[in-house]
Order: structure tokens, then C-alpha cells, then sequence
């Protein structure tokens, strides 16, 4: 079965520093997809930034950006210029066919 | 923008009650999902639906059912809830069958029961 595994139950950072939260997944499939998702405090989960596996190039989305490393399997997320509203509960998600596998989790506290 | 609702944001229910979840989504999206979000084990699949009436049990289908009557409603159904349901339920939907699309999220209802 597939899994994603987050190492890092909380983390936190100083404001406009940069941090990067990790996410490592198992699985046998070739293509398949990779999700960062976000869920502010309260609010609803919205989508941060998404990797196609068969895609070399990593994915970026203004401040955000990934470190992809297939042969790792290894999915990491930097946020640069870490923002007070930043703070909240990143997903990391696993994509094949309809269903995502999601991680634990890690918390993101920005400290102003 | 899709727009995923929640009937209810909070409910609190006692043990062996019938509860009901309620889902829409205004963007006439194929696949709708039931999570449930518990900390440190992040988000389940109970079940999700790819069309009207049909359904697939996810990871953690046991204690629960669902309903599709229309493409744009899904109902999760805890048939005589328990207090190892409490918990935080999540719906989602996404555009199509068959291909990893991006889910998009309701606010979630925070369920406790006692």
C-alpha cells in the first residue's frame, strides 16, 4: 500500500526566513502525482502547489517551491519569505488515479 | 471557483444516534470523498462516489455508509454513532474519473459524540 510519511510534527520560523518541510512517500507506480495542500486554522484545505512525477522540472508557485526526487522519493516543500499568514497544517499528498494518500501532517507556526 | 459545503460546522450527537453529514458542490465535479482528519494520522478515506449512485469503500469504511442521489450531493451516514467516531469530517470533490485531479476541500464539521 501506498504511504507518505512527514517527519516533522511542528515547525516554526521566523518571519520572512525560509523553511522547508519534508515528505517521503512509498510506492511502485511510475506516474503518478504530488500534492501540497494547506489548511489555515479554521478554514478550509486549499491546494499550495502539485507535481507531476513523469516532469523533471520542480514546481513552483510564487514563494512556494518543491525539491522532487523520484529516485528518493522525495517531496519536499520551501517557503520563502515565510508570511504571518502562513501559519497552518501542511498536507502532503500522494495522486494515482481518483484517490490521494495523504501524511500526517506538519504544523507551521511563523513567529513574527 | 468550486465551492464545496458543509451542512453542519459543529455537531455534537449522543452514542447510538443516527447522524447524518451533508455535502455539495456547485461545480459539477464526478468524484466526491468523506475523510476523516484525526491528529498524527492525517486524512482517511471513509468513501468516495465517481457517479450517481455508485461508491467505493476507502480505507476506512467500517461504522459508516454513504448516498449519491444527485451529482451534486453526497451524504455520509453514521448509522449508530459511537464515541470512536468523534472526530473532524472533511468532504472534497474533484473533476473527473479516472485521473488524479485536484481535490477541492468543504470547511469540514467537527462531530463530537458522547
Amino acid at each position: 500500500a501506498q504511504t507518505v510519511t512527514q517527519s516533522q510534527p511542528e515547525m516554526s520560523v521566523q518571519e520572512a526566513e525560509t523553511v522547508t518541510l519534508s515528505c517521503t512517500y512509498d510506492t511502485s507506480e511510475n506516474n503518478y502525482y504530488l500534492f501540497w495542500y494547506k489548511q489555515p486554522p479554521s478554514r478550509q484545505m486549499i491546494l499550495v502547489i502539485r507535481q507531476e512525477a513523469y516532469k523533471q522540472q520542480n514546481a513552483t508557485e510564487n514563494r512556494f517551491s518543491v525539491n522532487f526526487q523520484k529516485a528518493a522519493k522525495s517531496f519536499s516543500l520551501k517557503i520563502s519569505d515565510s508570511q504571518l499568514g502562513d501559519t497552518a497544517m501542511y498536507f502532503c499528498a500522494w495522486g494515482y488515479g481518483n484517490k490521494l494518500v495523504f501524511g500526517a501532517g506538519t504544523i507551521l507556526r511563523v513567529k513574527s | 471557483d468550486v465551492k464545496v459545503t458543509q451542512s453542519s460546522r459543529y455537531l455534537v450527537k449522543r452514542t447510538g444516534e443516527k447522524v447524518f453529514l451533508e455535502c455539495v458542490q456547485d461545480m459539477d465535479h464526478e468524484n466526491m470523498f468523506w475523510y476523516r482528519q484525526d491528529p498524527g494520522l492525517g486524512l482517511r478515506l471513509i468513501y468516495f462516489s465517481y457517479d450517481v449512485k455508485m461508491k467505493e469503500k476507502g480505507d476506512i469504511p467500517e461504522g459508516y455508509s454513504v448516498s449519491r442521489e444527485k451529482k451534486e450531493r453526497f451524504s455520509l451516514i453514521l448509522e449508530s454513532a459511537s464515541t470512536n467516531q468523534t472526530s473532524m469530517y472533511l468532504c472534497a470533490s474533484s473533476l473527473k474519473r479516472g485521473a488524479t485531479y485536484e481535490q477541492y476541500f468543504g470547511p469540514g464539521t467537527r462531530l463530537t459524540v458522547t
